[in-house]
């Protein structure tokens, strides 16, 4: 079973659509995070949750909003996006402790289009 | 201010070896990551380096060197399939969730 699961694989929403992109992590993880994907730009953290408490965000725009019910679930709520948003957005979790720092392992990615 | 550089793009031939290097400015150091990401895929671990020297996996191997924030990739006996974007990724100390990433280099592999 692959580790790190979302839905949708693709989207194309408008301008004034609402849409929800999905995360949901088997590996027993209690860090889940957002990235942003675009051409020619380094990953871009959006936002982190640790035991389920928001730790990090990144001076993301209101448009995007994270939910994350529990520590195996992550959700990314959209409305109004500007066709700059469009991009590649990931999913990952970690198993985050006090120490050393801690791979993380990836989603498939949402391939977002904003028309 | 933090910073990765590496490569943007290279390409080696099949059984040939290849090295990826990155370098790093970061307050703080608290080990680097490498990545493996194909097109349209998820980016998938490779290798964690935090102190100095090199480490072995296979056909992949990482070194790092902390005082000269300095890391390379190497992969060796090349493979059609190796063809894939690299990323080198730094967490700093105090924060191990938020990595600092590179742009990543794309390796295309010829037969």
């Amino acid at each position: 079973e692959t580790g790190v699961t979302q839905t949708p694989r693709h989207l194309v929403m408008g301008m004034t659509n609402k849409k929800s992109l999905k995360c949901e992590q088997h590996l027993g993880h209690n860090a889940m995070y957002w990235y942003k994907q675009s051409a020619k730009k380094p990953l871009e953290l959006m936002f982190v949750y640790s035991l389920e408490e928001r730790v990090e965000n990144n001076s993301v725009p209101s448009r995007f909003s994270p939910e994350c019910p529990n520590s195996s679930h992550l959700f990314l709520h959209l409305h109004t996006l500007q066709p700059e948003d469009s991009a590649l957005y990931l999913c990952a979790s970690s198993q985050a402790n006090s120490g050393g720092a801690n791979e993380q392992y990836f989603g498939p990615g949402t391939r977002l289009t904003v028309t | 201010g933090q910073n990765i550089d590496q490569p943007t793009e290279m390409t080696a031939t099949e059984g040939a070896i290849v090295q990826i290097n990155c370098t790093y400015q970061t307050s703080g150091f608290n080990g680097l990551f490498w990545y493996q990401q194909h097109a349209g895929e998820a980016p998938t671990f490779l290798s964690y380096n935090v102190l100095d020297g090199l480490e072995e996996k296979g056909r992949f191997s990482s070194f790092l060197s902390r005082s000269k924030g300095y890391s390379y990739l190497l992969l060796k006996e090349l493979q059609m399939k190796d063809s894939a974007s690299y990323l080198c990724a730094v967490s700093r100390a105090g924060n191990n969730r938020k990595l600092i990433w590179g742009l990543g280099t794309s390796l295309a592999v010829n037969p």
